[in-house]
């Protein structure tokens, strides 16, 4: 059992559209990250929600931790070529043994 | 100045063959990772280290051993490779056990 599930596995859009990524769980998590993994190269951190509903924005992409922490969501305004790449995310749980356990990530490309 | 490497970035070898991977970090972290990210992008942790202290060993073959010299190092070593052990293995480091991970360019390693 997938501790996250992120949705959708695949996305494949146009430059200029909007999307929306999601990483859900049923485990409560103290914090949530997402990261970027461009091709050929290890994934890199975009931003750390630790706050359930907090809302985040970094340039056109909006990341939401849910109220309950227990799910999140990265939005992405007019998409560019330049977002195309596997989106990661990773939580840590409230309870246990606290370390990072990542999604399978969502692949998005953005053509031209 | 590279935060987290790895070398070699790509190793073809021949099945039954045993081999290592170097990773080291310069950001004085006390805690460091070794993942395997599969065909389907999946990035699954196999070992975590704090301060050389073996702290997760999922469930890996025993073919598989980590070693940490000291703090900044934290290799991999392989032995009777098989081919189902062909994947992208990347390196990380973090300053806490749930703080950001910093990844290594990762090593794409093929058996023949």
């Amino acid at each position: 059992t997938q501790l996250l599930e992120q949705s959708p596995q695949f996305l494949s859009i146009q430059e200029g559209e909007n999307l929306t990524v999601y990483c859900n769980s049923s485990s409560v998590f103290s914090s949530l990250q997402w990261y970027r993994q461009e091709p050929g190269e290890g994934p890199v951190l975009l931003v750390t929600v630790v706050t359930g509903g907090e809302v985040k924005k970094l340039k056109r992409l909006t990341f939401q931790f849910g109220d309950a922490r227990k799910d999140s969501s990265l939005h992405i305004t007019a998409a560019q070529p330049g977002d195309t790449g596997l989106y990661l995310c990773a939580g840590v749980k409230s309870s246990g043994y606290s370390t990072l356990t990542f999604g399978k990530g969502t692949m998005l490309l953005v053509s031209p | 100045d590279t935060a987290v490497s790895q070398t070699p970035k790509y190793l073809v070898t021949q099945m039954g063959n045993d081999k290592s991977i170097k990773c080291e970090q310069n950001l004085g972290h006390d805690t460091m990772y070794w993942y395997k990210q599969d065909s389907k992008k999946f990035l699954k942790i196999m070992f975590s280290y704090n301060n050389k202290e073996l702290i997760i060993n999922e469930t890996v073959p025993n073919r598989f051993s980590p070693k940490s010299p000291d703090k900044a190092h934290l290799n991999l070593h392989i032995n009777s490779l098989e081919l189902g052990d062909s994947a992208v293995y990347f390196c990380a480091s973090s300053l806490t056990r749930s703080g950001e991970q910093f990844f290594g360019p990762g090593t794409r390693l093929t058996v023949l």
